[in-house]
């Protein structure tokens, strides 16, 4: 199956700084990427969606100027969380989609933690 | 908004017993997928059935849809240990490929 992978799996940073978290698809080009958020026992909440070469299409609810996305090229996009506060910490995952209505793949997730 | 809502939203059950969850929904769908999640970890897709399809199998997984009741179940049989996870229900209204997951079940399975 397609293998998508993301980097760092686990970070802890200071309040006010950025991090930066990059999503790619090892053995398939993605076309459209996802950029997810969960809490706790919680579900998984879209976060907004990258499609490559084009702006990230983001949810309602979502700061475009707090969640920068990137999607640069087929294999990778990057999620930046600027100025991250401590609510900010959460496990964030994406996913890649090869074609339109297939299957999604997901990365393992990072976990991220603003002290 | 999450769209879609599953029960239980924990399950106990012993080794070898069946176990099935269910995931409702509330708006016309294109397909419904169900993914399972270990702890701490990234979701794994388990199975997808899409909106004109009423059933599927997968191994030990079998899969119901019904659109009319807009509810969909995920029956595992003969459940081992290493089934306990998270399985989520997630929807997909064909809307750039966006899927909207239900709250998850977490399921236990005892030795």
């Amino acid at each position: 199956g397609a293998v998508v992978s993301q980097h760092p799996s686990r970070v802890i940073c200071k309040s006010g700084t950025s991090v930066k978290i990059e999503c790619r698809s090892l053995d398939f080009q993605a076309t459209t990427m996802f950029w997810y958020r969960q809490f706790p026992k919680k579900s998984l909440m879209l976060m907004a969606t990258s499609n490559e070469g084009s702006k990230a299409t983001y949810e309602q609810g979502v700061e475009k100027d707090k969640f920068l996305i990137n999607h640069a090229s087929l294999t990778l996009s990057t999620l930046t969380v600027t100025s991250a506060h401590p609510e900010d910490s959460s496990f964030y995952i994406c996913s890649a989609r090869v074609r339109a209505q297939g299957e999604q793949f997901f990365g393992p997730g990072t976990r991220l933690t603003v002290l | 908004s999450q769209q879609g809502e599953e029960d239980p939203q924990a399950l106990s059950i012993q080794e070898g017993e069946n176990a099935t969850m269910n995931c409702s929904y509330k708006t016309s769908i294109n397909n419904l997928q169900w993914y399972r999640q270990n702890s701490g970890r990234g979701l794994v897709h388990l199975i997808l059935i899409r909106s004109n399809e009423r059933e599927k199998h997968s191994g030990r997984l079998r899969v119901t849809l019904d659109t009319s009741k807009k509810s969909s179940s995920l029956l595992i049989t003969a459940s081992r240990a290493a089934d306990t996870a998270s399985y989520f229900c997630a929807t997909d209204k064909n809307q750039g490929g966006k899927l909207i997951f239900g709250q998850g079940t977490e399921l236990s399975v005892k030795p």
